[in-house]
């Protein structure tokens, strides 16, 4: 049973250029997250999909970042024209169907963008 | 804002010697808190979590403690291995806000041989 797979790795974009980001979650799993950490720091909360919507995108800055998570395919976390301060790692979570309590979310092994 | 922070930045202990890894939290309403290791180059790998409503959790080799009167958490880890090196997130997630993780900032445990 394959984990949450993320791809590419490594990611290096100049400043200007356009970086995407994917994310396939584990078998079952129908929730997807993405969070960026920034070097020695904890992870910070970006966005939380389901199948086709967004549920809630409190942690995306406002410009330059989506994110999407088609019925078909990987969820990818796009961030346009990047700059210096996106150089990051960005990991992505999955979870089954949201029952009562909480689920737990599975890690990916991250993207770490650098941003020439 | 809500917030989950931890006292030490990093921790080195004797292999085979207990470990215990401290963390504050703000927010009153956590439901769940969880303990997450995270190795150079890799995702985040859940440990063990508790529930708001209990006080203490055990695992395999591992044990969680909650104070919500000071909102303390702690991770204390048995006989410490080589394997054990790593940056031990504490987090918590609350139902209001839709299944998100807001993690600490980490600590760094060395284990020394």
């Amino acid at each position: 049973n394959a984990g949450v797979m993320q791809n590419p790795r490594h990611l290096v974009r100049r400043r200007g250029q356009e970086a995407r980001l994917r994310c396939s979650p584990m078998k079952g799993h129908s929730h997807v997250y993405w969070y960026r950490q920034l070097p020695e720091e904890g992870l910070k909360f970006m966005v939380y999909l389901q199948k086709e919507n967004i549920i809630d995108e409190s942690g995306m800055p406002k410009e330059r970042f989506s994110a999407e998570f088609p019925k078909e395919g990987p969820s990818i976390l796009r961030i346009q024209q990047v700059v210096r301060g996106d150089s990051a790692a960005y990991f992505c979570a999955s979870s089954p169907p949201v029952g009562v309590g909480y689920n737990e979310q599975f890690f990916g092994p991250g993207t770490r963008l650098t941003v020439l | 804002g809500e917030s989950v922070g931890l006292h030490l930045p990093t921790l080195s202990v004797q292999e085979g010697d207990n470990s215990i890894i401290n963390c504050a939290y703000s927010n009153s309403a956590s439901d769940y808190f969880i303990w997450y290791k995270q190795e150079s180059g890799k995702g985040p790998q859940f440990i063990i979590d508790i529930r708001s409503n209990m006080d203490k959790r055990q695992g395999q080799r591992v044990t969680v403690l909650l104070n919500k009167t000071v909102k303390h958490l702690s991770l204390q880890i048995a006989a410490t291995q080589p394997g054990d090196s790593a940056v031990y997130f504490c987090a918590e997630i609350s139902s209001g806000s839709a299944r998100q993780l807001t993690f600490g900032s980490g600590t760094q445990l060395t284990v020394l041989p």
